[in-house]
Protein backbone atom coordinates (compact mmCIF):
# COMPACT_ATOMS: atom_id res chain seq x y z
CA UNK A 1 0.00 0.00 0.00
CA UNK A 2 1.57 3.36 -1.06
CA UNK A 3 2.15 6.22 1.92
CA UNK A 4 1.24 9.66 2.05
CA UNK A 5 2.38 11.77 -1.21
CA UNK A 6 3.32 15.33 -0.89
CA UNK A 7 4.20 17.09 -3.42
CA UNK A 8 6.68 18.80 -4.92
CA UNK A 9 9.47 17.60 -2.23
CA UNK A 10 11.00 21.40 -2.38
CA UNK A 11 9.96 24.47 -3.03
CA UNK A 12 11.65 27.97 -3.24
CA UNK A 13 9.44 31.35 -3.55
CA UNK A 14 10.19 35.09 -3.03
CA UNK A 15 8.03 37.37 -0.58
CA UNK A 16 4.76 37.97 -1.67
CA UNK A 17 3.84 35.32 -3.76
CA UNK A 18 1.78 32.34 -3.23
CA UNK A 19 2.11 28.70 -3.47
CA UNK A 20 0.02 25.63 -3.05
CA UNK A 21 1.27 22.06 -2.16
CA UNK A 22 -0.31 19.14 -2.71
CA UNK A 23 -1.34 16.05 -0.67
CA UNK A 24 -2.02 12.51 -1.18
CA UNK A 25 -3.57 10.48 1.86
CA UNK A 26 -2.99 6.48 1.97
CA UNK A 27 -5.77 5.00 -0.13
CA UNK A 28 -8.87 4.47 1.88
CA UNK A 29 -7.59 7.40 4.34
CA UNK A 30 -10.42 10.04 4.59
CA UNK A 31 -8.92 12.38 7.21
CA UNK A 32 -5.88 14.51 6.02
CA UNK A 33 -4.38 17.01 8.45
CA UNK A 34 -1.18 18.87 7.69
CA UNK A 35 1.36 20.22 10.40
CA UNK A 36 4.07 22.99 10.13
CA UNK A 37 7.50 22.35 11.21
CA UNK A 38 10.38 25.42 12.12
CA UNK A 39 12.98 25.38 14.02
CA UNK A 40 11.97 27.76 16.42
CA UNK A 41 8.30 26.80 16.93
CA UNK A 42 8.81 23.11 16.56
CA UNK A 43 5.30 20.96 14.78
CA UNK A 44 2.54 22.93 14.89
CA UNK A 45 -1.38 21.69 13.47
CA UNK A 46 -2.36 23.63 10.65
CA UNK A 47 -5.78 22.10 9.99
CA UNK A 48 -7.53 18.85 9.37
CA UNK A 49 -10.14 18.08 6.79
CA UNK A 50 -12.72 14.81 6.81
CA UNK A 51 -14.89 13.94 3.88
CA UNK A 52 -13.92 17.42 1.86
CA UNK A 53 -14.93 19.58 4.96
CA UNK A 54 -12.70 21.56 7.46
CA UNK A 55 -13.17 19.93 10.84
CA UNK A 56 -10.40 21.37 12.89
CA UNK A 57 -8.24 24.79 12.17
CA UNK A 58 -5.34 25.63 14.17
CA UNK A 59 -3.90 29.13 15.39
CA UNK A 60 -2.55 30.50 11.97
CA UNK A 61 -3.46 33.34 10.09
CA UNK A 62 -5.64 33.60 7.30
CA UNK A 63 -3.25 33.16 4.70
CA UNK A 64 -3.15 29.38 5.34
CA UNK A 65 -5.86 28.18 3.57
CA UNK A 66 -6.36 24.44 2.60
CA UNK A 67 -9.46 21.95 0.86
CA UNK A 68 -9.72 18.38 0.42
CA UNK A 69 -11.10 16.99 -2.96
CA UNK A 70 -14.00 13.84 -3.45
CA UNK A 71 -10.77 11.80 -4.19
CA UNK A 72 -9.49 12.70 -0.28
CA UNK A 73 -6.95 14.24 -1.77
CA UNK A 74 -5.93 17.66 0.05
CA UNK A 75 -4.12 21.01 -1.05
CA UNK A 76 -2.68 23.84 1.12
CA UNK A 77 -2.22 27.21 -0.18
CA UNK A 78 -0.13 29.97 1.55
CA UNK A 79 -0.76 33.26 0.02
CA UNK A 80 1.11 36.59 0.89
CA UNK A 81 4.15 34.62 1.32
CA UNK A 82 6.65 36.02 4.21
CA UNK A 83 10.17 34.91 5.56
CA UNK A 84 9.19 32.90 8.27
CA UNK A 85 6.65 30.87 6.32
CA UNK A 86 10.39 29.12 5.58
CA UNK A 87 9.05 25.64 6.93
CA UNK A 88 8.92 22.25 6.46
CA UNK A 89 5.45 21.11 5.96
CA UNK A 90 4.11 18.12 6.40
CA UNK A 91 0.83 16.12 5.65
CA UNK A 92 -0.78 13.13 7.97
CA UNK A 93 -3.14 10.52 6.89
CA UNK A 94 -5.76 8.36 9.36
CA UNK A 95 -8.61 6.48 8.85
CA UNK A 96 -11.34 7.49 10.55
CA UNK A 97 -11.57 4.77 13.59
CA UNK A 98 -7.98 4.43 14.28
CA UNK A 99 -5.60 6.67 16.09
CA UNK A 100 -2.80 6.49 14.00
CA UNK A 101 -1.39 9.35 11.68
CA UNK A 102 0.15 8.25 9.04
CA UNK A 103 2.97 10.97 7.63
CA UNK A 104 4.01 11.94 4.19
CA UNK A 105 7.61 13.18 3.81
CA UNK A 106 6.87 16.74 3.69
CA UNK A 107 7.51 19.84 1.51
CA UNK A 108 10.37 21.80 2.37
CA UNK A 109 9.38 25.74 1.66
CA UNK A 110 12.09 27.94 1.71
CA UNK A 111 10.99 31.49 1.14
CA UNK A 112 13.18 34.20 -0.12
CA UNK B 1 2.05 25.72 30.50
CA UNK B 2 3.62 23.26 27.74
CA UNK B 3 1.14 20.08 27.37
CA UNK B 4 4.14 18.08 26.09
CA UNK B 5 7.21 18.09 27.57
CA UNK B 6 10.30 16.23 26.41
CA UNK B 7 13.51 17.12 28.45
CA UNK B 8 16.03 15.75 26.65
CA UNK B 9 17.71 17.85 23.89
CA UNK B 10 20.16 15.13 23.26
CA UNK B 11 20.75 11.18 24.09
CA UNK B 12 23.82 9.55 23.54
CA UNK B 13 23.12 5.20 23.60
CA UNK B 14 25.56 2.39 22.42
CA UNK B 15 24.48 -0.09 19.92
CA UNK B 16 22.32 -3.00 21.36
CA UNK B 17 21.87 -1.25 24.44
CA UNK B 18 18.41 -0.07 25.42
CA UNK B 19 17.49 3.70 26.14
CA UNK B 20 14.46 5.53 27.67
CA UNK B 21 13.35 8.58 26.28
CA UNK B 22 11.22 10.78 28.48
CA UNK B 23 7.67 12.57 27.56
CA UNK B 24 5.81 14.02 30.65
CA UNK B 25 2.12 15.69 29.49
CA UNK B 26 -0.54 17.79 30.72
CA UNK B 27 -4.20 17.64 29.98
CA UNK B 28 -7.44 17.68 32.09
CA UNK B 29 -9.22 15.76 29.06
CA UNK B 30 -10.02 12.10 30.48
CA UNK B 31 -9.95 10.64 27.06
CA UNK B 32 -6.46 11.12 24.95
CA UNK B 33 -3.82 9.40 23.22
CA UNK B 34 -0.34 9.65 23.22
CA UNK B 35 2.10 9.01 20.36
CA UNK B 36 5.76 8.34 19.57
CA UNK B 37 7.12 9.29 16.37
CA UNK B 38 10.81 9.28 14.34
CA UNK B 39 11.99 11.02 12.61
CA UNK B 40 15.11 10.73 10.26
CA UNK B 41 17.04 13.41 8.32
CA UNK B 42 14.81 12.54 5.62
CA UNK B 43 12.05 14.61 7.50
CA UNK B 44 9.30 11.45 7.40
CA UNK B 45 7.48 11.34 10.93
CA UNK B 46 7.23 7.66 11.49
CA UNK B 47 4.61 6.85 13.74
CA UNK B 48 6.20 4.27 16.63
CA UNK B 49 3.33 3.72 19.20
CA UNK B 50 0.22 4.96 20.82
CA UNK B 51 -1.47 4.62 24.13
CA UNK B 52 -4.89 5.30 24.87
CA UNK B 53 -5.75 6.98 27.86
CA UNK B 54 -7.81 4.40 28.95
CA UNK B 55 -5.23 1.30 27.88
CA UNK B 56 -5.05 -0.42 31.02
CA UNK B 57 -1.58 -1.93 29.53
CA UNK B 58 1.71 -0.45 28.13
CA UNK B 59 1.74 -0.59 24.48
CA UNK B 60 4.45 -2.57 23.28
CA UNK B 61 5.45 -2.56 19.33
CA UNK B 62 8.53 -4.72 18.46
CA UNK B 63 12.07 -3.30 20.20
CA UNK B 64 9.44 0.01 21.39
CA UNK B 65 7.42 0.17 24.65
CA UNK B 66 6.17 2.63 25.96
CA UNK B 67 5.96 2.93 30.01
CA UNK B 68 2.42 4.93 30.70
CA UNK B 69 2.42 6.20 34.15
CA UNK B 70 -0.59 8.06 34.21
CA UNK B 71 -1.27 9.52 38.25
CA UNK B 72 2.01 11.26 37.20
CA UNK B 73 1.16 11.68 33.59
CA UNK B 74 4.48 10.37 31.57
CA UNK B 75 4.56 8.47 28.63
CA UNK B 76 8.19 7.30 28.17
CA UNK B 77 9.55 5.42 25.23
CA UNK B 78 11.73 2.70 25.70
CA UNK B 79 14.18 0.68 22.76
CA UNK B 80 15.76 -2.36 23.38
CA UNK B 81 18.72 -3.35 21.73
CA UNK B 82 19.14 0.05 19.83
CA UNK B 83 20.76 -0.08 16.35
CA UNK B 84 22.33 2.33 14.28
CA UNK B 85 19.54 3.51 12.01
CA UNK B 86 17.51 4.34 15.57
CA UNK B 87 19.56 7.55 15.15
CA UNK B 88 17.13 10.02 14.49
CA UNK B 89 14.93 12.79 16.23
CA UNK B 90 11.87 11.47 18.05
CA UNK B 91 8.81 13.27 18.96
CA UNK B 92 6.47 12.45 21.93
CA UNK B 93 2.58 13.62 20.98
CA UNK B 94 -0.92 13.98 22.33
CA UNK B 95 -4.09 14.17 20.92
CA UNK B 96 -7.08 15.35 23.51
CA UNK B 97 -10.63 14.62 23.13
CA UNK B 98 -10.48 11.37 21.37
CA UNK B 99 -14.10 10.95 21.88
CA UNK B 100 -15.47 14.74 20.48
CA UNK B 101 -13.48 14.01 16.80
CA UNK B 102 -10.51 16.20 17.46
CA UNK B 103 -7.37 14.94 16.10
CA UNK B 104 -5.00 17.91 16.08
CA UNK B 105 -1.97 16.55 17.56
CA UNK B 106 0.37 18.59 20.15
CA UNK B 107 3.84 17.66 19.87
CA UNK B 108 6.88 18.11 22.00
CA UNK B 109 10.02 19.70 21.12
CA UNK B 110 11.73 16.14 20.57
CA UNK B 111 14.60 14.36 21.17
CA UNK B 112 18.03 13.89 19.02
CA UNK B 113 18.70 9.97 19.70
CA UNK B 114 22.38 9.38 18.45
CA UNK B 115 23.40 5.24 18.52
CA UNK B 116 27.23 4.96 18.45
CA UNK B 117 28.81 1.70 17.79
Amino acid sequence: KAGVTQTPRYLIKTRGQQVTLSCSPISGHRSVSWYQQTPGQGLQFLFEYFSETQRNKGNFPGRFSGRQFSNSRSEMNVSTLELGDSALYLCASSLRDTEKLFFGSGTQLSVL
Amino acid sequence: AQKITQTQPGMFVQEKEAVTLDCTYDTSDPSYGLFWYKQPSSGEMIFLIYQGSYDQQNATEGRYSLNFQKARKSANLVISASQLGDSAMYFCAMREGLDTGRRALTFGSGTRLQVQP
